[in-house]
């Protein structure tokens, strides 16, 4: 089993769906992150926990909300989808007690509002 | 918070040693320098991080000069499963813990 598991893998909504997007990790780590990836660019961060109990912003966060529900999971919505959400998302995991600040990824979600 | 910047894309041929540079020109004294691989339809993967000199793994080395506003990531003779997009970060404190990638340097090896 994966150490990051995202759901669904695919997933095909209507324009003004509410859509829930799930990450859950059996690592132990503290912090998660989700990201967005649209075709032949980086990875941009949407909002990121650094503990159940912290919900930070990243770097494109509007239309888009999250939920640490517990340490292992992590879960973005879109409230009201629109085709510019239209893209790969990414959940990750690290461990802010690691002196190595490696990021585990999920398979990744693959997105297209329609 | 430190921006990094590094060529959109590099192309090379099997066998060869592959560098691929990034500038950070405000990085910060806390901050380390680490780099990702990431095949299409893939999350990114870690490679190796380092702070200073230069540190080698199994995988790659890593350059990193005295003012380490550079570094350079180094893959010894590539093969053609090494064709992936590469992305530095500064990460650290000084980024509030948070792992920003950019838009990472895409390499094609040819047979």
């Amino acid at each position: 089993d994966a150490d990051v598991t995202q759901t669904p893998r695919n997933r095909i909504t209507k324009t003004g769906k509410r859509i829930m997007l799930e990450c859950s990790q059996t690592k132990g780590h503290d912090r998660m992150y989700w990201y967005r990836q649209d075709p032949g660019l980086g990875l941009r961060l949407i909002y990121y926990s650094f503990d159940v109990k912290d919900i930070n912003k990243g770097e494109i966060s509007d239309g888009y909300s999250v939920s640490r529900q517990a340490q292992a999971k992590f879960s973005l919505s879109l409230e009201s989808a629109i085709p510019n959400q239209t893209a790969l998302y990414f959940c990750a995991t690290s461990d802010s007690l690691s002196a190595r600040t490696e990021a585990f990824f999920g398979q990744g979600t693959r997105l297209t509002v329609v | 918070l430190a921006k990094t910047t590094q060529p959109i894309s590099m192309d090379s041929y099997e066998g060869q040693e592959v560098n691929i540079t990034c500038s950070h020109n405000n990085i910060a004294t806390n901050d380390y320098i680490t780099w990702y691989q990431q095949f299409p339809s893939q999350g990114p993967r870690f490679i190796i991080q380092g702070y200073k000199t230069k540190v080698t793994n199994e995988v790659a080395s890593l350059f990193i000069p005295a003012d380490r506003k550079s570094s350079t990531l180094s893959l010894p003779r590539v093969s053609l499963s090494d064709t992936a997009v590469y992305y530095c970060l500064v990460v650290g404190d000084n980024q509030g813990g948070k792992l920003i990638f950019g838009q990472g340097t895409e390499l094609s090896v040819k047979p």
